[in-house]
């Protein structure tokens, strides 16, 4: 399953199957990225992180990829299981300096992965 | 190895009255951030403080919000004269640093106004 656009807010996939979150930033000058899972009444869990001085990153199951050209984010989940049912949001670094405090969330996508 | 703690979970107040949001960070953390969310949005960043400063409150409201990270004790978020539209989620995050350091969330604080 993919979600496409500037902001397609539902992702459906399969158990077992690929996802594929995308995300478009706005600012050329950020610089830190990161992708946060959030379930029904927790916070934001922390799941990968890339900066933008690499092209993509692998974690365990997950491979962030990064665009800069077109401001583009991607977050891949392999093999999809029912706990990857959430919400995904990614967030950039906009923060007036060299630090990485100031985080910008986009508007999130719901997973759901059908049994 | 607790994560963030955010008490309480949830917190009813009637308009007028004064709220405090309590956010103990992760042990090492002397980073602390707080958002909000307002239902099927993302976080919004309100302020940023390092134990006993404000570094950036750029994104908190300068009327009846405050914040405060003293040095012993969490931080507290503190809404006086609440409105029903300060209701919303108000999460806390906490990092070791700021540069390659991952912010860590709290569950949450939700705020409903009467």
């Amino acid at each position: 399953g993919e979600s496409v656009g500037l902001h397609l807010p539902t992702l459906s996939v399969q158990e077992g199957d690929n996802s594929i979150i995308n995300c478009a930033y706005s600012n050329s000058a950020s610089d830190y990225f990161i992708w946060y899972k959030q379930e029904s009444g927790k916070g934001p869990q922390f799941i990968i992180d890339i900066r933008s001085n690499m092209d993509k990153r692998q974690g365990q199951r997950v491979t962030v990829l990064l665009n800069k050209t077109v401001k583009h984010l991607s977050l891949q989940i392999a093999a999809t299981q029912p706990g990857d049912s959430a919400v995904y949001f990614c967030a950039e670094n906009i923060s007036p300096d060299s630090n990485d405090y100031k985080l910008s969330f986009g508007a999130g996508t719901t997973v759901t992965v059908r049994a | 190895n607790a994560g963030v703690m955010q008490n309480p979970r949830h917190l009813v107040r009637r308009r007028g009255q004064e709220a405090r949001l309590r956010c103990s960070p992760m042990k090492g953390h002397s980073h602390v951030y707080w958002y909000r969310q307002l239902p099927e949005e993302g976080l919004k960043f309100m302020v940023y403080l390092q134990k006993e400063n404000i570094i950036d409150e750029s994104g908190m409201p300068k009327e009846r919000f405050s914040a405060e990270f003293p040095k012993e004790g969490p931080s507290i978020l503190r809404i006086q004269q609440v409105v029903r539209g300060d209701s919303a989620a108000y999460f806390c995050a906490s990092s070791l640093g700021t540069v390659n350091q991952p912010q860590h969330f709290g569950d949450g604080t939700r705020l409903s106004i009467l």
